[in-house]
């Protein structure tokens, strides 16, 4: 089974310049997230979708960050423009839920991440 | 804020030996608790999970043990081994969702 495809692996770019991060989940996984992790740090929610819709998107920042998920399958990440503090690896999972909401305490499953892109602003 | 806390950076232990990572959270309503292991240049790989009915989970060499009352989670690896050396995040989650709060991670190194 395939795992989750993310490109560019790293991209370089100055303050102020624009960069787009490309996954393609998991085939039949219906929830999709876009994860932060900034060196030092745990992983940070910024978006997630379930099939194409955006479940939560509270710590995305909204003005210089956008997702999209045509089509319920892949998804883009934009960051435009990009700043310093938003050199970070950015990391994109899967996951298979078979109910939403799910109950307390239930199984969640697992999320499949993907290899992440690293990216540096200078 | 952090809601998931790991309050260890690093770790190092001798092969054989257990390795202990610890995991504190602030938020009543997280329900379902996942370790994950990443290795430098790799997305974060599922380990072992653990539902609040339960207080302890085991699969092979890890054995996760959850203490509701005390916000806390540990997570055992015995007998340690060289391969085990990466950085191990403890993550949760609340009510109906699956998105995952992380905390910042704990570096293990198994030394031989």
């Amino acid at each position: 089974e395939a795992g989750v495809a993310q490109s560019p692996r790293y991209k370089i770019i100055e303050k102020r310049q624009s960069v787009a991060f490309w996954c393609n989940p998991i085939s039949g996984h219906a929830t999709l997230y876009w994860y932060q992790q900034i060196l030092g740090q745990g992983p940070k929610l910024l978006i997630q979708f379930q099939n194409n819709g955006v479940v939560d998107d509270s710590q995305l920042p909204k003005d210089r960050f956008s997702a999209e998920r045509l089509k319920g399958v892949d998804s883009t990440l934009k960051i435009q423009p990009a700043k310093l503090e938003d050199s970070a690896v950015y990391l994109c999972a899967s996951s298979p839920p078979t109910s939403y909401p799910r109950r307390q305490g239930e199984h969640t499953g697992e999320l499949f991440f993907g290899e992440g892109s690293r990216l540096t602003v200078l | 804020d952090q809601q998931v806390k790991q309050n260890s950076p690093s770790l190092s232990v001798q092969e054989g030996r257990i390795s202990i990572l610890n995991c504190d959270y602030t938020n009543s309503m997280f329900d379902y608790f996942l370790w994950y292991k990443k290795y430098p240049a790799e997305g974060p790989t599922f380990l072992i999970s653990i539902s609040s009915i339960k207080d302890k989970n085991e699969d092979g060499r890890f054995t996760v043990f959850l203490n509701k009352s005390a916000k806390h989670l540990s997570l055992h690896i015995v007998p340690s081994q060289p391969g085990d050396s990466a950085v191990y995040f403890c993550a949760a989650t609340a009510n109906s969702g699956y998105a995952l709060n992380f905390g910042k991670g704990t570096s293990l190194l198994v030394t031989p």
